[in-house]
């Protein structure tokens, strides 16, 4: 079946450090693939997502490629900031499956320190 | 803005009492769902509508209802809220499988 892995958190790090978030997955068909950043008290806001393999997903200096030989859809960010804080979220969907369903990692927090 | 939004934000309810809580949608899509997210977890599918087929998810207690007026409109009630239903409960909407957007969550407490 579909799982999603993500590594374990918290991750904490200083003010302009540079940020890698690992998730790794397993899939039987062509999935796409989805980062998610859900802020302390609030929904979850979709940050970035690839449809196909090779695809790179970027918003707001964050990055992520899709990676079919590694299947990885590392969430990368240069240089952090306090503001973002929060829970990180990977997931996919695989729509050839007939579900509707995303199956989502564990997330990670992040802390960034001033 | 093309939104989703939940209301209320924050629900408090007496142990066995029912409740309800209400998603709106502004884009138009035809699937909606309902999770449950407990402690930071992950998100857990509770059940969702596609169009006006309700689907519900094979480990979603009975306690757990929905309905669906109408496009716009999707509500949650939970029958008898026992203390381990205290959660957040997030509304997302996607049109067909694509991208799920989600609203900002009822966080609702159980007393």
């Amino acid at each position: 079946g579909n799982s999603v892995t993500q590594m374990e958190g918290p991750v904490t790090l200083s003010e302009e450090a540079f940020l890698t978030i690992n998730c790794t997955y397993t899939a039987t068909g062509y999935p796409s693939l989805f980062w998610y950043v859900q802020y302390p008290g609030e929904g979850l806001q979709l940050l970035l997502k690839a449809t196909k393999a090779d695809d790179k997903g970027s918003n707001k200096g964050f990055e992520a490629t899709y990676r079919k030989e590694t299947t990885s859809f590392h969430l990368e960010k240069g240089s952090v900031q306090v503001s973002d804080s929060a829970v990180y979220f990977c997931a996919l969907s695989d729509r050839s499956s007939g579900t509707y369903k995303y199956i989502f990692g564990t997330g990670t927090r992040l802390k960034v320190l001033a | 803005d093309a939104m989703v939004i939940q209301n209320p934000r924050y629900q408090v309810t007496q142990f066995g009492k029912p409740v309800t809580l209400s998603c709106s949608q502004t884009l138009n899509h035809n699937v909606m769902y309902w999770y449950q997210q407990k402690s930071s977890q992950a998100p857990k599918l509770l059940f969702h509508y596609y169009d006006k087929d309700f689907n519900n998810e094979a480990d979603t207690p009975d306690n757990f209802q929905s309905r669906r007026p109408n496009t716009s409109f999707c509500f949650l009630d939970i029958r008898s809220p026992g203390l381990g239903d205290a959660a957040m409960y997030l509304c997302a909407t996607s049109r067909e499988k694509e991208t799920q957007y989600f609203g900002p969550g009822t966080r609702l407490l159980v007393l």
